[in-house]
C-alpha cells in the first residue's frame, strides 16, 4: 500500500496551466478508473474536484480537468486564479479492495 | 444538506484506546459506503479503512489492522472508528468521508493525539 507519486510542489503565473500527474503501479492507478482528486486549504477539510478520472462534480469548475494513461493521472488546472492555491491529493482503488492517497503537491500562483 | 459531523478525539497515551463517532444528516446514511481518512500534522491525507452499508465488507490499511475496527449504526446515522493499541504515529485529524471511492463529502475532523 505505498502513495501514489505526486511531486511536491508546482507554480504557475495568474491565466496559465498546469498539470500535477500522479504515479501510481498496475495494482492500483493501472488497474481502475476509480482516480479522484481533491483540494485542500490549510486547515479545511478535503474537497472533491474530479473523480472516475475525468468527472466532474456539480459546482467545481471546468479549469479543472482530469486524465489517465497506463499507470499515471494527471489533473490539469487551466487558467490559473490565486484561490487554486492549496495541495492537491490524487486517489486510487487498489486490487487490495482498498485506496491509497496520492503524497501531495502544493500548487502556488506566483 | 449533508452533513457529517466527527467527535471523540482526544488526547491518549500510548497503548491507549479511543472510540471515535461520526454523525451524519442529510442523507440516507444506509445507502453509502463510509470511510475514514487522516492526516498527520503536516503530511499528507491517508486513507484509514471504510465499511459497506450493511457491515459486510470492512477494509483497512495495513498499518491499522488488528488494532482499529470500523462499524456504523444505520438507525442513528452514525460512524464509528474504535481504535486499541494507540501508537504515536496515529496522532491526526480523522475526518468521515461519504462514498467508497470517491467522498464528495467530509466532516471538519477530530484531533486525535497520542503522547505521554
Amino acid at each position: 500500500q505505498s502513495a501514489l507519486t505526486q511531486p511536491a510542489s508546482v507554480s504557475g503565473s495568474p491565466g496559465q496551466s498546469i498539470t500535477i500527474s500522479c504515479t501510481g503501479t498496475s495494482s492500483d492507478l493501472g488497474a481502475y478508473s476509480y482516480v479522484s482528486w481533491y483540494q485542500q486549504h490549510p486547515g479545511k477539510a478535503p474537497k472533491l474536484m474530479i473523480y472516475d478520472v475525468s468527472n466532474r462534480p456539480s459546482g467545481v469548475s471546468n479549469r479543472f480537468s482530469g486524465s489517465k494513461s497506463g499507470n499515471t493521472a494527471s489533473l490539469t488546472i487551466s487558467g490559473l486564479q490565486a484561490e487554486d492555491e492549496a495541495d492537491y491529493y490524487c486517489t486510487s482503488y487498489t486490487t487490495s479492495r482498498t485506496l491509497v492517497f496520492g503524497t501531495g503537491t502544493k500548487v502556488t500562483v506566483l | 444538506e449533508v452533513q457529517l459531523v466527527e467527535s471523540g478525539g482526544d488526547l491518549v497515551q500510548p497503548g491507549g484506546s479511543l472510540r471515535l463517532s461520526c454523525a451524519a444528516s442529510g442523507f440516507t446514511f444506509s445507502n453509502y459506503w463510509m470511510t475514514w481518512v487522516r492526516q498527520a500534522p503536516g503530511k499528507g491525507l491517508e486513507w484509514v479503512a471504510n465499511i459497506k452499508q450493511d457491515e459486510t465488507e470492512k477494509y483497512y490499511v495495513d498499518s491499522v489492522k488488528g488494532r482499529f475496527t470500523i462499524s456504523r449504526d444505520n438507525a442513528k446515522n452514525s460512524l464509528y472508528l474504535q481504535m486499541n493499541s494507540l501508537r504515536a504515529e496515529d496522532t491526526a485529524v480523522y475526518y468521515c468521508a461519504r462514498g467508497r471511492y470517491t467522498s464528495g463529502w467530509w466532516g471538519q475532523g477530530t484531533l486525535v493525539t497520542v503522547s505521554s
